[in-house]
Order: C-alpha cells, then sequence, then structure tokens
C-alpha cells in the first residue's frame, strides 16, 4: 500500500527567507508524486508532480522539488518565500492504473507560517 | 467558468438527518473522486468513479452512497448523520494526458452535524 509521511506539521520561515518541506513516501514501484497547497477555505492547487524524466521539478510561484528514489523523498523547496505562500501543502502519492486513473494518497500535511 | 464545482458550500444539519452533497466537472474528465478532510486537514479518499462505474470504495460506513449519474457528476448521499462525520468533502477530478495528469479540486463542501 501506498503512504506518505510529511515529518513537519507546522513551519514558520520569515519572509524572503528560503524553505524547504519535506516529504518521504512509501510505494513498491516508480511512484508518480505531487505537490498541493491549500489556502484556508478553498481547495487544492497542483504547484507541480514528477511522473518520469528529470527528477528536479519546476512548478507555479516559484517552487520546485527533487525526487530522491535512494531517500524516497519529494522535498519542495522554495528559494525566498512570500507572504502569501502562507498555507498549508500536501504532499501525495499514486500509481497509475490499468484504467488511466489514480488513486492518489495524500500525506498529512504541513502548515507554513510567514513572519515578515 | 468553475472547473469543479461543489454545492453548497456550507451545510448544517442535525445528527440522524439524511444530507447529499453535489459535484459537477466541466472538464471532459472521465474519473471523480470523493475525498473526506478531517478537522486535521488529514485528506483521506472515498470512493472513485471512472466513466460512471465505482473503481475505488474505500473503507467507507454504507451510510454514505456515491451516485454518478453521468461522467460529469458525482453526488455524495449520507444517510443518518453522526458527529462524527463533520468534516470538508471535496470532490475532485482526473486529467489524463498521457502518463501524466493530475488532480483538479473543488472548494469544498464543509458539512457541519450538531
Amino acid at each position: 500500500a501506498q503512504s506518505v509521511t510529511q515529518p513537519d506539521i507546522h513551519i514558520t520561515v520569515s519572509e524572503g527567507a528560503s524553505l524547504e518541506l519535506r516529504c518521504n513516501y512509501s510505494y513498491g514501484a516508480t511512484p508518480y508524486l505531487f505537490w498541493y497547497v491549500q489556502s484556508p477555505g478553498q481547495g487544492l492547487q497542483l504547484l507541480l508532480k514528477y511522473f518520469s524524466g528529470d527528477t528536479l521539478v519546476q512548478g507555479i510561484k516559484g517552487f520546485e522539488a527533487e525526487f530522491k528514489r535512494s531517500q524516497s523523498s519529494f522535498n519542495l523547496r522554495k528559494p525566498s518565500v512570500h507572504w502569501s505562500d502562507a498555507a498549508e501543502y500536501f504532499c501525495a502519492v499514486g500509481p497509475l492504473h490499468s484504467g488511466g486513473y489514480q488513486k492518489v494518497t495524500f500525506g498529512t500535511g504541513t502548515k507554513l507560517q510567514v513572519i515578515p | 467558468d468553475t472547473a469543479v464545482s461543489q454545492t453548497p458550500k456550507y451545510l448544517v444539519t442535525q445528527m440522524g438527518n439524511d444530507k447529499s452533497i453535489k459535484c459537477e466537472q466541466n472538464l471532459g474528465h472521465d474519473t471523480m473522486y470523493w475525498y473526506k478532510q478531517d478537522s486535521k486537514k488529514f485528506l483521506k479518499i472515498m470512493f472513485s468513479y471512472n466513466n460512471k462505474e465505482l473503481i475505488i470504495n474505500e473503507t467507507v460506513p454504507n451510510r454514505f452512497s456515491p451516485k454518478s449519474p453521468d461522467k460529469a457528476h458525482l453526488n455524495l448521499h449520507i444517510n443518518s448523520l453522526e458527529l462524527g462525520d463533520s468534516a470538508v468533502y471535496f470532490c475532485a477530478s482526473w486529467s489524463a494526458a498521457g502518463e501524466s495528469g493530475e488532480l483538479f479540486f473543488g472548494e469544498g463542501s464543509r458539512l457541519t452535524v450538531l
């Protein structure tokens, strides 16, 4: 069974500082990996995804993530955080089924607080 | 145009009642999902339909019954509501593009059971 661990429940960073959110997954085969962001009272928006190819993935809003198979990790990074980045961040993993659909399992989320 | 829309956005009801949440997507996707997000923000998959056929049915009480009249709609009916059903329910659809794809989420329906 697939699973995702986000070890940090809550992270606080200063505006302009760099950010790294950790994600570890458990899946028997090559995983499909995602990062989603949820602003208060909103649905989830995709930041980036990894399916194959280059292990460094660029996403929206200046985010990037690196897939490291040896560490079963898919950490999210941003070089300079903006106050508008304050939100809940979810890492997710999903296998692609033969019908072309995904069963996507989410981590417990990391709440990011940005201070001036 | 809203891609995945859910109604109602807020629902407050008494224990024991029956309620429904509706979901529609105008993206042309074949696969739709219901997720439940609890008070700790944990997102758990409940059901998935692919072109009106149930393909994922997690360990969910049978008081929850999904219905997909066509591939653009996936509704969730809940019987005999309990306090523990209070949560935000998210509908999502899956876009498949070759081996890639992503989930598109609605804005959620916050259910409060009193």
